[in-house]
Protein backbone atom coordinates (compact mmCIF):
# COMPACT_ATOMS: atom_id res chain seq x y z
CA UNK A 1 0.00 0.00 0.00
CA UNK A 2 1.64 3.51 -1.08
CA UNK A 3 -0.75 5.61 0.83
CA UNK A 4 -0.75 8.77 0.43
CA UNK A 5 1.76 10.06 -2.50
CA UNK A 6 1.75 13.81 -3.61
CA UNK A 7 3.64 15.44 -6.35
CA UNK A 8 6.37 17.35 -6.85
CA UNK A 9 7.65 17.51 -3.30
CA UNK A 10 9.17 21.07 -3.60
CA UNK A 11 8.49 24.06 -5.79
CA UNK A 12 9.71 27.17 -6.89
CA UNK A 13 7.51 30.23 -8.12
CA UNK A 14 7.75 33.87 -8.41
CA UNK A 15 5.01 36.06 -7.30
CA UNK A 16 1.91 36.10 -9.93
CA UNK A 17 2.14 32.55 -11.28
CA UNK A 18 0.47 29.79 -10.98
CA UNK A 19 0.78 26.56 -9.67
CA UNK A 20 -0.93 22.76 -9.54
CA UNK A 21 -0.14 20.71 -6.58
CA UNK A 22 -1.06 16.98 -7.24
CA UNK A 23 -2.38 14.12 -4.65
CA UNK A 24 -3.32 10.30 -4.80
CA UNK A 25 -4.89 8.73 -2.19
CA UNK A 26 -4.05 6.08 -0.06
CA UNK A 27 -6.14 2.88 -1.16
CA UNK A 28 -9.71 2.71 -1.17
CA UNK A 29 -9.89 6.14 0.22
CA UNK A 30 -12.43 8.25 -1.99
CA UNK A 31 -11.97 11.89 -0.20
CA UNK A 32 -8.99 14.13 -0.15
CA UNK A 33 -8.89 16.87 1.81
CA UNK A 34 -6.11 20.20 1.40
CA UNK A 35 -3.96 22.10 3.88
CA UNK A 36 -1.55 25.05 4.22
CA UNK A 37 0.66 24.76 6.75
CA UNK A 38 2.72 28.00 7.65
CA UNK A 39 6.56 27.67 8.65
CA UNK A 40 6.16 27.18 12.65
CA UNK A 41 2.10 26.64 12.51
CA UNK A 42 -0.53 24.40 12.15
CA UNK A 43 -1.79 23.18 9.40
CA UNK A 44 -4.94 25.02 7.96
CA UNK A 45 -8.03 23.62 6.01
CA UNK A 46 -8.15 24.60 2.67
CA UNK A 47 -10.88 22.71 1.25
CA UNK A 48 -12.60 18.72 0.83
CA UNK A 49 -13.51 16.99 -2.43
CA UNK A 50 -15.75 14.31 -2.76
CA UNK A 51 -17.21 12.52 -6.01
CA UNK A 52 -15.47 15.21 -7.72
CA UNK A 53 -17.14 18.20 -6.19
CA UNK A 54 -15.95 20.65 -3.38
CA UNK A 55 -17.86 19.56 -0.53
CA UNK A 56 -16.33 21.80 2.38
CA UNK A 57 -14.17 25.17 2.42
CA UNK A 58 -11.63 26.52 4.73
CA UNK A 59 -11.31 30.46 4.79
CA UNK A 60 -9.23 30.37 1.39
CA UNK A 61 -9.71 33.40 -1.06
CA UNK A 62 -10.95 31.68 -4.72
CA UNK A 63 -7.30 31.69 -5.61
CA UNK A 64 -7.33 28.77 -4.51
CA UNK A 65 -8.75 26.50 -6.70
CA UNK A 66 -9.23 22.10 -6.68
CA UNK A 67 -10.29 19.05 -8.93
CA UNK A 68 -11.47 15.64 -8.52
CA UNK A 69 -10.73 12.95 -10.35
CA UNK A 70 -12.80 10.15 -11.43
CA UNK A 71 -9.84 8.01 -9.64
CA UNK A 72 -10.06 10.01 -6.46
CA UNK A 73 -6.92 11.93 -7.50
CA UNK A 74 -6.58 15.74 -6.95
CA UNK A 75 -4.80 18.97 -7.72
CA UNK A 76 -4.87 21.98 -5.68
CA UNK A 77 -4.36 25.12 -7.89
CA UNK A 78 -3.20 28.39 -6.47
CA UNK A 79 -3.93 31.44 -8.67
CA UNK A 80 -1.84 35.06 -8.77
CA UNK A 81 0.94 33.43 -6.57
CA UNK A 82 2.10 35.71 -3.28
CA UNK A 83 4.92 35.62 -1.03
CA UNK A 84 2.54 34.44 1.81
CA UNK A 85 1.40 31.34 -0.27
CA UNK A 86 4.79 29.89 0.53
CA UNK A 87 3.99 26.72 2.92
CA UNK A 88 3.83 23.13 3.02
CA UNK A 89 0.95 21.82 1.02
CA UNK A 90 -0.98 18.82 2.53
CA UNK A 91 -3.31 16.43 1.00
CA UNK A 92 -5.03 14.17 3.40
CA UNK A 93 -7.20 10.84 2.25
CA UNK A 94 -10.28 9.40 4.12
CA UNK A 95 -13.44 7.64 3.61
CA UNK A 96 -16.73 9.38 4.03
CA UNK A 97 -17.54 9.32 7.56
CA UNK A 98 -21.23 8.47 8.23
CA UNK A 99 -21.56 10.84 11.07
CA UNK A 100 -18.08 9.40 13.04
CA UNK A 101 -15.00 10.90 11.69
CA UNK A 102 -13.25 9.22 10.11
CA UNK A 103 -8.96 9.18 9.89
CA UNK A 104 -7.42 10.64 7.41
CA UNK A 105 -4.20 9.78 6.29
CA UNK A 106 -1.47 12.78 5.33
CA UNK A 107 1.08 12.37 2.75
CA UNK A 108 4.71 13.84 2.82
CA UNK A 109 3.85 17.58 1.58
CA UNK A 110 4.45 20.04 -1.33
CA UNK A 111 6.96 22.40 -0.06
CA UNK A 112 6.26 25.61 -2.59
CA UNK A 113 8.25 28.87 -2.10
CA UNK A 114 7.05 32.05 -3.50
CA UNK A 115 10.08 34.43 -4.69
CA UNK B 1 -16.03 28.47 16.35
CA UNK B 2 -13.74 25.40 16.91
CA UNK B 3 -10.35 26.57 18.08
CA UNK B 4 -7.36 24.69 20.14
CA UNK B 5 -4.54 26.27 21.83
CA UNK B 6 -1.69 24.04 22.72
CA UNK B 7 0.02 25.60 25.92
CA UNK B 8 3.63 25.30 25.12
CA UNK B 9 5.30 25.80 22.11
CA UNK B 10 8.71 24.00 22.97
CA UNK B 11 9.03 21.09 25.56
CA UNK B 12 12.42 20.19 26.50
CA UNK B 13 12.53 16.93 28.17
CA UNK B 14 15.62 14.28 29.16
CA UNK B 15 15.85 10.98 26.99
CA UNK B 16 13.81 8.30 29.40
CA UNK B 17 11.60 10.78 31.46
CA UNK B 18 7.94 11.29 31.47
CA UNK B 19 6.29 13.81 29.20
CA UNK B 20 2.90 15.74 29.29
CA UNK B 21 2.28 18.17 26.03
CA UNK B 22 -1.05 20.03 26.90
CA UNK B 23 -3.96 20.68 24.81
CA UNK B 24 -7.02 22.92 25.22
CA UNK B 25 -10.00 23.07 23.04
CA UNK B 26 -13.50 25.41 22.39
CA UNK B 27 -16.09 24.07 20.67
CA UNK B 28 -20.09 24.25 21.41
CA UNK B 29 -20.77 21.07 19.91
CA UNK B 30 -19.87 17.45 20.65
CA UNK B 31 -16.36 17.10 19.14
CA UNK B 32 -13.37 14.57 18.02
CA UNK B 33 -9.94 14.78 19.21
CA UNK B 34 -6.76 14.10 17.51
CA UNK B 35 -2.99 14.33 18.34
CA UNK B 36 -0.85 14.02 15.35
CA UNK B 37 3.27 14.00 15.06
CA UNK B 38 5.10 15.42 11.93
CA UNK B 39 8.81 14.07 12.18
CA UNK B 40 11.26 16.61 10.12
CA UNK B 41 10.49 17.21 6.47
CA UNK B 42 8.03 14.95 6.67
CA UNK B 43 4.08 14.91 6.75
CA UNK B 44 1.85 14.39 10.16
CA UNK B 45 1.15 10.58 11.27
CA UNK B 46 -2.33 10.13 13.35
CA UNK B 47 -0.79 8.85 16.93
CA UNK B 48 -4.73 8.80 18.68
CA UNK B 49 -8.06 10.33 18.75
CA UNK B 50 -10.80 9.87 20.79
CA UNK B 51 -14.26 9.85 19.20
CA UNK B 52 -16.41 8.00 22.11
CA UNK B 53 -16.34 6.19 25.08
CA UNK B 54 -13.81 5.84 27.40
CA UNK B 55 -11.44 8.69 28.23
CA UNK B 56 -8.19 6.94 27.92
CA UNK B 57 -7.21 6.42 24.54
CA UNK B 58 -4.03 4.68 23.79
CA UNK B 59 -2.16 5.61 20.99
CA UNK B 60 1.22 4.38 18.91
CA UNK B 61 4.65 4.58 20.05
CA UNK B 62 3.65 4.29 23.94
CA UNK B 63 1.57 7.70 24.02
CA UNK B 64 -1.61 7.96 25.24
CA UNK B 65 -4.06 11.04 26.16
CA UNK B 66 -6.96 11.54 28.61
CA UNK B 67 -10.14 13.11 27.41
CA UNK B 68 -11.64 15.96 30.23
CA UNK B 69 -14.81 17.40 29.38
CA UNK B 70 -15.20 19.44 32.03
CA UNK B 71 -12.21 21.04 31.31
CA UNK B 72 -11.98 20.93 27.64
CA UNK B 73 -8.87 19.76 27.85
CA UNK B 74 -6.70 17.06 25.56
CA UNK B 75 -3.49 16.12 27.40
CA UNK B 76 -0.88 13.70 25.74
CA UNK B 77 1.09 11.98 28.12
CA UNK B 78 4.18 9.18 27.65
CA UNK B 79 5.65 7.69 31.27
CA UNK B 80 9.37 7.46 28.95
CA UNK B 81 10.48 9.45 25.99
CA UNK B 82 13.35 8.42 23.42
CA UNK B 83 15.19 10.39 21.17
CA UNK B 84 13.33 9.15 18.31
CA UNK B 85 10.59 11.21 19.77
CA UNK B 86 11.92 14.35 18.86
CA UNK B 87 9.77 15.58 16.60
CA UNK B 88 6.73 18.56 16.30
CA UNK B 89 3.39 17.46 18.39
CA UNK B 90 -0.66 18.44 16.58
CA UNK B 91 -3.30 18.56 18.77
CA UNK B 92 -6.64 18.85 16.60
CA UNK B 93 -10.05 18.70 16.42
CA UNK B 94 -13.00 18.22 14.43
CA UNK B 95 -16.72 18.58 15.26
CA UNK B 96 -19.63 16.28 14.80
CA UNK B 97 -20.19 15.46 10.86
CA UNK B 98 -18.01 17.76 9.73
CA UNK B 99 -15.00 16.84 8.65
CA UNK B 100 -12.70 19.67 9.01
CA UNK B 101 -10.22 19.50 10.95
CA UNK B 102 -8.40 22.51 12.74
CA UNK B 103 -5.33 21.98 14.66
CA UNK B 104 -3.56 23.98 17.19
CA UNK B 105 0.03 25.57 16.48
CA UNK B 106 2.11 22.31 17.61
CA UNK B 107 4.32 21.78 20.36
CA UNK B 108 8.21 20.95 19.64
CA UNK B 109 9.46 18.38 22.00
CA UNK B 110 12.92 18.29 22.55
CA UNK B 111 14.58 14.98 23.89
CA UNK B 112 18.14 15.72 25.49
CA UNK B 113 20.81 13.53 26.21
Amino acid sequence: DAGVTQSPTHLIKTRGQQVTLRCSPKSGHDTVSWYQQALGQGPQFIFQYYEEEERQRGNFPDRFSGHQFPNYSSELNVNALLLGDSALYLCASSTLGQGQQETQYFGPGTRLLVL
Amino acid sequence: AQSVTQLDSQVPVFEEAPVELRCNYSSSVSVYLFWYVQYPNQGLQLLLKYLSGSTLVKGINGFEAEFNKSQTSFHLRKPSVHISDTAEYFCAVSEWRDDKIIFGKGTRLHILP
